[in-house]
Formats: C-alpha cells, sequence, structure tokens
C-alpha cells in the first residue's frame, strides 16, 4: 500500500507558465514533507521541504503548499523554465521514526521551450 | 565534497548470477540508505543504517539481497541470485543525522538477463 502517492506520471507545460505537481498521502503521522527533483542518470537532489506546522513554503520560483486535512501538498512552480524538466518526486517523513523517508513514484515534467 | 559516490554506474548480467553494488557515502554522515527505483514503484526503501548498524531491513524485498556496512565508509547490496525482476536502479543515499537532507549516489543501472 503506497503511503505517499503522485497519481501523474507526467505532465507537460510550456515555458513562462506555473507547473503545479501533486502529491497525496494516506498516513496522518506525517509531519514532514519533501520535494526531490531528478535530472536522468543522477541522483535525486533536494528542492524544498515543508514542516506540518506550516501550509506554504516558498523558495524563489518554488513554493510547496500543504493542506493538512486534504493530505494533499503541491509543488508550483512559477515561471517554469526547460531545465525545470526532469522527475519529481514527492517524500514524507514521521517525527521519530528516523526520519525515514517515503517516496511517491515522481511525475516526469517537461516544460516545453 | 564528492558527495555519495556508487559503483558500478552500469551493470548487466544473466540470471543466477551474483550482483554486488558497492557505496561510499559523504563523510561525517552516520546514516545510509538504500534504495531501489522502479517504474512502478518509484523510490522504495530496501534498507537503511545507522552507525554502521542495519536499523531496518523490512523493504529488502527476499533473501535474495542482502546488505553490509563493515565501516562508515562503506556499504554494500549483494543480490544472490540474481532475477530478471531485479532490474532497477539502485541508489544509495546518506545524510548527518535523523532530519537532515538525504543526499543520493548517482545509482547503478542494473539489468538481469
Amino acid at each position: 500500500d503506497q503511503q505517499v502517492k503522485q497519481n501523474s506520471p507526467s505532465l507537460s507545460v510550456q515555458e513562462g507558465r506555473i507547473s503545479i505537481l501533486n502529491c497525496d498521502y494516506t498516513n496522518s503521522m506525517f509531519d514532514y514533507f519533501l520535494w526531490y527533483k531528478k535530472y536522468p542518470a543522477e541522483g535525486p537532489t533536494f528542492l524544498i521541504s515543508i514542516s506540518s506546522i506550516k501550509d506554504k513554503n516558498e523558495d524563489g520560483r518554488f513554493t510547496v503548499f500543504l493542506n493538512k486535512s486534504a493530505k494533499h501538498l503541491s509543488l508550483h512552480i512559477v515561471p517554469s523554465q526547460p531545465g525545470d524538466s526532469a522527475v519529481y518526486f514527492c517524500a514524507a517523513s514521521v517525527f521519530g521514526s528516523a526520519r525515514q523517508l517515503t517516496f511517491g513514484s515522481g511525475t516526469q515534467l517537461t516544460v516545453l521551450p | 565534497d564528492a558527495g555519495v559516490i556508487q559503483s558500478p554506474r552500469h551493470e548487466v548480467t544473466e540470471m543466477g548470477q551474483e550482483v554486488t553494488l558497492r557505496c561510499k557515502p559523504i563523510s561525517g554522515h552516520n546514516s545510509l540508505f538504500w534504495y531501489r527505483q522502479t517504474m512502478m514503484r518509484g523510490l522504495e526503501l530496501l534498507i537503511y543504517f545507522n552507525n554502521n548498524v542495519p536499523i531496518d531491513d523490512s523493504g529488502m524485498p527476499e533473501d535474495r539481497f542482502s546488505a553490509k556496512m563493515p565501516n562508515a565508509s562503506f556499504s554494500t547490496l549483494k543480490i544472490q541470485p540474481s532475477e530478471p525482476r531485479d532490474s532497477a536502479v539502485y541508489f544509495c543515499a546518506s545524510r548527518r543525522g535523523a532530519g537532515e537532507k538525504l543526499f543520493f549516489g548517482s545509482g547503478t543501472q542494473l539489468s538481469v538477463l
């Protein structure tokens, strides 16, 4: 049973527009959420995170929103750039679990020039 | 810092053969993780070590899989005997402590024919 789900395997957007990547989770004990970005032939790299005490965290063009009641988080990229084309993984962890990360299956984002 | 180093980058082997994947974590990091990436399941945690001690191996799929961490700077993931369904990208990751960011290696692309 996947506790972290990314239901869209792929997403294409035009350069300059907004990219919205979605993630749902089922474990209500998750209290820390992260997004990782992965380019081909490379390992995932940390992008942005959010604690469950917040509902929004922003870092430059990247903003993560958390809706705890819906068990849903999203990553917004504005404006999207061709270099943002990558696989984006959502991840979550539980306090006291040694912060093991549970990852989603990933969403391939393609930003078209 | 060289980052997390994995070898080999690619491994092609025949069913039934033994496969050994290697990982050198970032110096000073005390936790090491082995993940497997597949199209269907995304990034699955196989096992993680804390201070060279295996803490949780519940993600190891079968007895054919084993992992060791003889010292703080080296870990291996062994599959014996290998099967075609083991074909995937295997990532090693490390971090300084719980709550810290996870740093991934570039992965080993394993193909079992």
